[in-house]
């Protein structure tokens, strides 16, 4: 069975750099039915899709966020990341990580990053 | 502002049908599939239907989708105490080259 699980700080300062990690487990990373993606809930909001990552190493990013996004996998961990850079109190949200197609339909439970100094 | 409308509340009694709809456009829905999500307090979403009206396994067939232009519609039928939850629609934007959502839709069953 496929299970997705964020880890990483909670806590991250402004303008700093916001990293996270999803492990994946009962698949592989690199296996070619997946892709993998992040996707946030800032408090009290809807969902926002950050961007994904397909096995051959292309992404997407939201055009909102591209010039702080980027998301890697490291296929000798199993796992994806992401990163984001100059972070404000506007990223603060609940981070998912998810695989997808269809659609998302794999989610991690979620992790909270809160940027405050 | 989300690129999907949906109203932002619901609400239904016991038994009862409700229908909850996600407005988009040609990038959107107009030219790819719409897909719902439900979301109760505290936890991940959950896919409820995908590509218009397929539902994963395990999903009851009281959940229904539908998909008229550029709008799609989610359908709850025999209405449980346990679908007070937030839904949300998503749809992939060409224009955009990414996922967009709706801002989602709070059931509130009476």
């Amino acid at each position: 069975q496929l299970r997705l699980q964020e880890s990483g700080p909670g806590l991250v300062k402004p303008s700093e750099t916001l990293s996270l990690t999803c492990t994946v487990s009962g698949a592989s990373v690199s296996d070619g039915s997946y892709y993998w993606g992040w996707i946030r809930q800032p408090p009290g909001k809807g969902l926002e899709w950050i961007g994904h990552i397909y096995q051959t190493g292309t992404t997407n990013y939201n055009p909102s966020l591209k010039s702080r996004v980027t998301i890697s996998v490291d296929t000798s961990k199993n796992r994806f990341s992401l990163k984001l850079t100059s972070v404000t109190a506007a990223d603060t949200a609940l981070y998912f990580c998810a695989g997808a197609p269809p659609t998302f339909d794999i989610w991690g439970q979620g992790t909270v990053v809160t940027v405050s100094s | 502002q989300s690129v999907l409308t949906q109203p932002p509340s619901v609400s239904g009694t016991p038994g009862q049908r409700v229908t909850i709809s996600c407005s988009g456009s040609t990038s959107n829905i107009g030219r790819n599939t719409g897909n719902w999500y439900q979301q109760l307090p505290g936890t991940a979403p959950k896919l409820l239907i995908y590509s218009n009206n397929q539902r994963p396994s395990g999903v009851p067939g009281r959940f229904s989708g539908s998909k008229s232009g550029t709008s799609a519609s989610l359908a709850i039928s025999g209405l449980q105490s346990e679908d007070e939850a937030d839904y949300y629609c998503a749809s992939w934007d060409g224009g955009l080259n990414g996922w967009v959502f709706g801002g989602g839709t709070k059931l509130t069953v009476l």
